[in-house]
């Protein structure tokens, strides 16, 4: 079975803090992904990677950076949390070229205070 | 502009009842892919479909189907006799291929609620 595991379920920060939300698969997937989830705003894309050392921005990046240094580990940084950060974080993975679903990790549920 | 829509931020069905979930797409790719999933309030995201853009028929996975209307860029999800652990979110996703960005797009979500 694919397995997408999130460093933390839970994790309380306070503003200014750097935080780094970690995410692993272990299916040798090259596609990864990092979303937040937010009440009437669904899934939006924060930063995607499709290999080792390689990030494209998603469709809400501002604030966020990410890193892949090795391709079963894909990590979100916040580096100065803020209020407005406070959200749920889904990781997932998926193969290259594959018609099929991407897996999703558990999920962060990030508070910041 | 949205890609993908889901007007029906919620929904309350009478146990055993079907449930169609509403969701509608925008793209101009000839080849793209359409997914549903589940989301329960313990937080994982659960697949449930998949239908692509040059299937000829439509997707079924037990209770599941989905009603792909191509011309209408529609993408409904069917569930028949529903329980009560349907009740949960319900995402529709689209992944364009000829994007080089090969990324997944997720509606707002529909909450689903059953009536015992």
């Amino acid at each position: 079975d694919v397995k997408v595991t999130q460093s933390s379920r839970y994790l309380v920060k306070r503003t200014g803090e750097k935080v780094f939300l970690e995410c692993v698969q272990d299916m040798d997937h090259e596609n990864m992904f990092w979303y937040r989830q937010d009440p009437g705003l669904g899934l939006r894309l924060i930063y995607f990677s499709y290999d080792v050392k390689m990030k494209e921005k998603g469709d809400i990046p501002e604030g966020y950076s990410v890193s892949r240094e090795k391709k079963e580990r894909f990590s979100l940084i916040l580096e100065s949390a803020s209020t407005n950060q406070t959200s749920m974080y889904l990781c997932a993975s998926r193969e290259l070229a594959s018609n099929n679903e991407q897996f999703f990790g558990p999920g962060t549920r990030l508070t910041v205070l | 502009a949205q890609k993908i829509t889901q007007t029906q931020p919620g929904m309350f069905v009478q146990e055993k009842e079907a449930v169609t979930l509403d969701c509608t797409y925008d793209t101009s790719d000839p080849s793209y892919g359409l997914f549903w999933y589940k989301q329960p309030s313990s937080g994982e995201m659960i697949f449930l479909i998949y239908q692509g853009s040059y299937d000829q028929q439509n997707a079924t996975e037990g209770r599941y189907s989905l009603n792909f209307q191509k011309a209408r860029k529609s993408a409904n999800l069917v569930i028949s006799a529903s329980q009560l652990g349907d009740s949960a979110m319900y995402f529709c996703a689209m992944r364009e291929f000829m994007n080089r960005d090969d990324k997944i797009i997720f509606g707002k979500g529909t909450r689903l609620h059953i009536l015992p």
